[in-house]
């Protein structure tokens, strides 16, 4: 089954303690992305990586890094996360070629609670 | 810059009525792509259909359709008799195409919540 997986699905953690979450696609896409979700903000784009080894900031990259070294994952890391990290997030994936879409699929979201 | 705009924040419905969401962007780009996705109360985002910017066709989908204009920036969609499982949260976005390429980079709107009441 096609599909992007994120773990874990919630995670509650404190300030300052680095966490990482992860992204897996299985349909070969060369594009990936991230995404948080907020009330009233829609989702935005934090980092998206167009290849293994190819990423740039989005629109929302301040205290996010992010890795593509194979091409079906594409770690979120929070290396000091702070309460306003609270939020939640998405992964996604996409062909680069328009014959198969450009659409994204996305992974079922992780929910990240800062205290 | 892009931009996406969906004003309606929240829209309550009776079954069976039927709903307009309204969305409008701006870009400068010529050759762009857009989106609609739906978010039902699962959570999980689900793709509804895409729409290329040479493309202004209006699309029928069931009870779905969905009108492009581009004279007016706007990639509005209607939901025809709504019902119940309607209820979610919808989303516009718009992605840049430049070199036969779109980057992977999306735009989203602020998203809509409809609810759709027995």
């Amino acid at each position: 089954e096609a599909q992007v997986t994120q773990n874990p699905r919630y995670l509650i953690t404190v300030t300052g303690k680095k966490l990482t979450v992860t992204c897996s696609q299985n349909m070969n896409h060369e594009y990936m992305s991230w995404y948080r979700q907020d009330p009233g903000l829609g989702l935005r784009q934090i980092y998206y990586s167009m290849n293994v080894e190819v990423t740039d900031k989005g629109d929302v990259p301040e205290g996010y890094k992010v890795s593509r070294k194979e091409k079906r994952n594409f770690p979120l890391i929070l290396e000091s996360p702070s309460p306003n990290q609270t939020s939640l997030y998405f992964c996604a994936s996409q062909s680069a070629f328009v014959k198969r879409g450009y659409e994204q699929y996305f992974g079922p979201g992780t929910r990240l609670t800062v205290t | 810059a892009q931009k996406v705009t969906q004003a309606q924040t929240e829209i309550s419905v009776v079954e069976k009525e039927d709903v307009t969401l309204d969305c409008v962007y701006e870009t400068r780009d010529t050759t762009y792509y857009l989106f609609w996705y739906k978010q039902p109360p699962s959570g999980e985002l689900v793709f509804l259909i895409r729409r290329n910017s040479f493309d202004e066709q209006n699309e029928i989908s069931g009870r779905y359709s969905w009108n492009f204009q581009k004279s007016t920036s706007s990639f509005n969609f209607t939901i025809t008799a709504s019902q119940v499982v309607d209820s979610a949260v919808y989303f516009c976005a718009l992605s840049k195409v430049a070199g036969g390429t779109s980057y992977g980079k999306l735009t989203f709107g602020q998203g809509t919540i409809l609810t759709v009441h027995p």
